[in-house]
């Protein structure tokens, strides 16, 4: 068990809407990434937060935005859903991912 | 820009051994990664090398070349459950995650 923890595990949405997906680093893991994975490719960086700031962000656009709590635990919000949202969500956390979110936009 | 290679997709049978090669062009280098994915899992942690040379850890080694931006991980003894896709990425200059689309391993009996 790599103690990184996502939720939820699966989501589906339709196109324009919002969604908020969760993640909770190992204890005392200061440094949460989100990525994007979409079927048959690698991880994409979307971003990265360290002390509860954006300090790396990846080639996404601004519908892409995030949170850090003071306990570490982030948030990666979605707004104006696409279908090309569709994807794997991913939350890093020095050298281990969390399970993931699938999330289906139709 | 940056990029890293790896072949799209290999197969190998069971008991055999099978090299995954990784290619990279980054700005800088701190290390590389290879992880396992299996379908619909997140990626699970395999090796990190950052001096040149073999890591060993069971049936699974990796390797790296800095000089020629080569990295290879190998499998010996292959299980049917070693059918995943494998990921190498590597860690720029700015300390960023850069990955490839990862090599799918197929294991025949």
């Amino acid at each position: 068990d790599a103690g990184v923890t996502q939720s939820p595990t699966h989501l589906i949405k339709t196109r324009g809407q919002q969604v908020t997906l969760r993640c909770s680093p190992k204890s005392g893991h200061d440094t949460v990434s989100w990525y994007q994975q979409a079927l048959g490719q690698g991880p994409q960086f979307i971003f990265q937060y360290y002390e509860e700031e954006e300090r790396q962000r990846g080639n996404f656009p601004d519908r892409f935005s995030g949170h850090q709590f003071p306990n570490y635990s982030s948030e990666l919000n979605v707004n104006a859903l696409l279908l090309g949202d569709s994807a794997l969500y991913l939350c890093f956390s020095p050298l281990h991912f969390g399970n993931g979110t699938r999330l289906t936009v139709t | 820009g940056q990029n890293i290679d790896q072949p799209t997709e290999m197969t190998a049978t069971e008991g055999a051994i099978v090299q995954i090669n990784c290619t990279y062009q980054t700005s800088g280098f701190n290390g590389l990664f290879w992880y396992q994915q299996h379908a619909g899992e997140a990626p699970t942690f395999l090796s990190y090398n950052v001096l040149d040379g073999l890591e060993e850890k069971g049936r699974f080694s990796s390797f790296l070349s800095r000089s020629k931006g080569y990295s290879y991980l190998l499998l010996k003894e292959l299980q049917m459950k070693d059918s995943a896709s494998y990921l190498c990425a590597v860690i720029d200059s700015n300390y960023q995650l850069i990955w490839g689309a990862g090599t799918k391993l197929i294991i025949k009996p």
